[in-house]
């Protein structure tokens, strides 16, 4: 079964600081990557997906890169605001046609104003 | 979240009650997921959907079923809750392929 690890398990950081997001999984084979943001007591916003041809994805302040073959992820936010303060979740798809992500347990990011 | 709604928002039950929740999407995507998630654990998949009246089970299906009879509908049902069904509950669509997932807003369930 595919173990997905996020760590740290919180950061927090001030307000301008540029910083790394970490996800690995244990099994290489996937399909593709997704990132999310949640924000407490509410759903998750997605933020990035890559596929597992893609090396990385660009979205305004954030990147993220996929190293399948060393089975990690990492997702890079540029110069960080109050506003980016939420739990970044990392889920990875198996194999093409598979039906589940599997989800890390999230990285909870403050950062201070 | 546009385009899928879960209702109700928060829910509390007794122990031994039937409990339905509902998923809602406007996408007319293919797939429906049904996750829990728990603190210390990621988000589990509790059974999913791959058209009208195609259902599947995940992860954590015991003590639930599904139902979908409309495309736009999903429906999650514990048939007779229990504690450690108290959880936050999300449901999902997707398009398949190479197509990322889309959450709802999910459902707060306790059930004392």
């Amino acid at each position: 079964k595919q173990e997905v690890t996020q760590i740290p398990a919180a950061l927090s950081v001030p307000e301008g600081e540029n910083l790394v997001l970490n996800c690995s999984f244990t099994d290489s084979a996937i399909y593709n990557l997704q990132w999310f943001r949640q924000d407490p007591g509410k759903g998750l916003t997605s933020l990035l997906l890559i596929q597992s041809s893609q090396r990385e994805q660009t979205s305004g302040r954030l990147n993220a890169s996929l190293d399948k073959s060393s089975g990690r992820s990492t997702l890079y936010i540029a110069a960080s605001q109050p506003g980016d303060s939420a739990t970044y979740l990392c889920a990875v798809r198996g194999a093409a046609g598979a039906n589940n992500l599997f989800f890390g347990t999230g990285t909870r990011l403050t950062v201070i104003p | 979240d546009a385009g899928i709604t879960q209702s109700p928002r928060h829910k509390v039950t007794e122990t031994g009650t039937p409990v339905t929740l509902r998923c809602h999407q406007t996408e007319n995507h293919r797939y429906m997921y049904w996750y829990r998630q728990d603190p210390g654990h990621g988000l589990r998949l509790i059974h999913y959907s791959y058209g009208v009246k195609d259902t599947d089970k995940g992860e954590v299906s015991d003590g639930y079923s599904v139902s979908r009879s409309k495309t736009e509908d999903f429906l999650l049902t514990l048939e007779s809750a229990t504690s450690s069904q108290t959880s936050v509950y999300f449901c999902a669509i997707s398009e398949g392929g190479a197509n990322g997932y889309t959450f709802g807003s999910g459902t707060r369930l306790t059930v004392v």
